[in-house]
């Protein structure tokens, strides 16, 4: 089955630092894409940020960068100088079709304190 | 402006009966999605529809029924023989030649 794995129920981080959150995934496609989705209070799924597996070069989306390591299957995503505004909760997810068949991870809460 | 539209925000629903969460979408996507979010479950895939009047299922459908008999439109009815049904359902859709997916707002569903 594929699968995605994000370790980290919650995270916290102080205003204007950095955080990385982890992800790792289980996928025998060679091609796929992989998302990192935002969930605020008001629990609209925001996309952050988007990686292509064929590309060897990290995603960068202003404060959002990820660190994708296709062999270790692994996609992290570091936000830097976190805001207020981006206490979320971050779900990683992919997929490997044509159409969107996104499977998603379990989520990681990040607290942003001042 | 374009989007994808859900209702009702809630909605609650007595044992035994059935409900359809409606989810309309004007982006012109060809495919469209349900899925079922529980706290610490993250997002699982109920169905799923690529094309007009065409649909598969997802990982959880037992219980659920879908239509696509138009493009803009995707209707989820969760039956009585859905066991557990209380939970957010979130509606989405993406265009074929990309690759993620856009949102509604969700239905929190409430069996009363």
């Amino acid at each position: 089955a594929q699968t995605v794995t994000q370790s980290q129920p919650e995270m916290s981080v102080q205003e204007a630092e950095t955080v990385t959150l982890s992800c790792t995934y289980d996928t025998s496609e060679s091609d796929y894409y992989l998302f990192w989705y935002k969930q605020p209070p008001s629990r609209q799924m925001i996309l952050v940020i988007r990686q292509e597996a064929y590309k060897q070069q990290n995603a960068t989306e202003n404060r959002f960068s990820v660190n994708f390591q296709k062999a270790a299957k692994s996609f992290s995503l570091k936000i830097s100088d976190s805001q207020l505004g981006d206490a979320a909760m971050y779900f990683c997810a992919y997929n490997t079709g044509t159409a969107s068949k996104l499977t998603f991870g379990t989520g990681t809460r990040l607290q942003v304190t001042l | 402006d374009g989007g994808i539209t859900q209702s009702p925000k809630y909605l609650f629903r007595k044992e035994g009966q059935n409900v359809t969460l409606s989810c309309e979408q004007n982006l012109n996507h060809d495919a469209m999605y349900w899925y079922r979010q529980d706290p610490g479950q993250g997002l699982r895939l109920i169905y799923y529809s690529q094309i007009v009047n065409d649909f598969q299922k997802g990982d959880i459908a037992e219980g659920y029924s879908v239509s696509r008999e138009k493009k803009e439109s995707f209707p989820l009815t969760v039956t009585s023989a859905q066991k557990n049904p209380t939970a957010f359902y979130l509606c989405a859709s993406s265009n074929e030649f990309y690759t993620e997916a856009f949102f509604g707002q969700g239905t929190r569903l409430t069996v009363v």
